[in-house]
This record gives C-alpha cells, structure tokens and sequence, in this order.
C-alpha cells in the first residue's frame, strides 16, 4: 500500500508570490490534515479536510487556505508569501478523522522563502 | 488555549539504559493522546494513541502510560539502542471534533 505523497519536494519562492502544495493520501483515508514545523516550534495544525470539507482550522491567517478533491487528495495554498512562511509543511491522512486515529505522514515539502 | 509542554526538551542516554520523559496537557475535555516518533530525514511515525484514563501501551521497548485526571503521559524506552535516536512528540486532542495540538518534542540522543 502506497504512503502518503507529497509535492513537490522542495520548493524556492520569492515574497509576494503564492505557492500550492499537493498531498494524496493513503488509498481509502478519507482525513487530510496539514501542518506547519519551523525551527524551534513543534508541528501547528493547519487545517484538517474530510470528505472534501474543511473540518477543522488552525491559528494561521486567512493567507493559508486549502482544499480535498472527490479522491481525497488534497492542495494547500499560500498567497503572498512572507519571509516567515519559510518551514516545512507536511500533511497526514487517516481513515476518519484525526482525533483518536493514529495519522501516517508524509515526507514534507520544504518551502524556502526568499 | 490548549497547551501541550513536553520535558526534557533534549536528553542524552548511554546505549542500553532505559529512559523516559513526560507530555502534559490540560485534563479538561481530554479526548485522545498521541504519540509519534520522528528520525532525522523521514516522516513522523505514530507509536501510540490512548484515550482512556490508566491506558499503558507497548511496542517492543517502548511503552507509554496516561493519566487524563492529571493531565500527563509518560514514554518508557527500555535498553535504549542506537536507533531510538528520534524526536519523540506527543499531541493531545480535546473533545472528539477537535483540532490536535502537538507539544515541541523531546529529542533524544542515544550514546554509543
């Protein structure tokens, strides 16, 4: 059974531009949560979708927005990129929800803003 | 505002001692606590998640143990080896719809 896969891999944006993010999830995880890690902050909830619905968000201005298609892979977007926006994102899925499912990860985009 | 604190923060172990540390979190509404381990390079990988008030879990050296009335969890490693080496983070849910709330970690160093 395949991982959860993210893309790209890396990624160098200048500020003001925006940028997407792609992440499918494990075949039949309906949940695609997303997640910020800079250094010395641990990982911040972005945003959780299910089922193509936006379920949960975290603290993360209104520059952060995301989406799930119908087979479950989601997109996240970042308008007019900040320097501070620099960090890895990773995103997760799970069968149902991320509450009391373990979640598999993937391996992370880095985003360098320059 | 829901605060996940793990400690130590960073920790040193000499191969083949046993270690443990500590995840607190608010005991109000609790719902679930997860634990993930993260080696320099992959992906986080989820250990443990436990809900109820008492749950000890194992997988091979590593156990954890939960305490919701008081608001803490413990990670046991017993015989610690090389590959241990990891950030070991933990996360707690309040309320069954809620977001998840990741602590900062306790990175762990495993002398040879």
């Amino acid at each position: 059974k395949a991982g959860v896969t993210q893309t790209p891999r890396y990624l160098i944006k200048t500020r003001g531009q925006q940028v997407t993010l792609s992440c499918s999830p494990i075949s039949g995880h309906r949940s695609v949560s997303w997640y910020q890690q800079t250094p010395g902050q641990g990982l911040q909830f972005l945003f959780e979708y299910f089922s193509e619905t936006q379920r949960n968000k975290g603290n993360f201005p209104g520059r952060f927005s995301g989406r799930q298609f119908s087979n479950s892979r989601s997109e996240m977007n970042v308008s007019t990129l900040e320097l501070g926006d620099s960090a890895l994102y990773l995103c997760a899925s799970c069968p149902r929800g991320t509450t009391n499912e373990k979640l598999f990860f993937g391996s992370g985009t880095q985003l360098s803003v320059l | 505002i829901l605060n996940v604190e793990q400690s130590p923060q960073s920790l040193h172990v000499q191969e083949g001692d046993s270690t443990n540390f500590t995840c607190s979190f608010p005991s109000s509404n609790f719902y679930a606590l997860h634990w993930y381990r993260w080696e320099t390079a992959k992906s986080p990988e989820a250990l443990f998640v436990m809900t109820l008030n008492g749950d000890e879990k194992k997988k091979g050296r590593i156990s954890a143990t939960l305490n919701t009335k008081e608001g803490y969890s413990y990670l046991y490693i017993k015989g610690s080896q090389p590959e241990d080496s990891a950030t070991y983070l933990c996360a707690s849910v309040m309320n069954r719809d809620d977001k998840i709330i990741f602590g900062k970690g306790t990175r762990l160093h495993i002398l040879p």
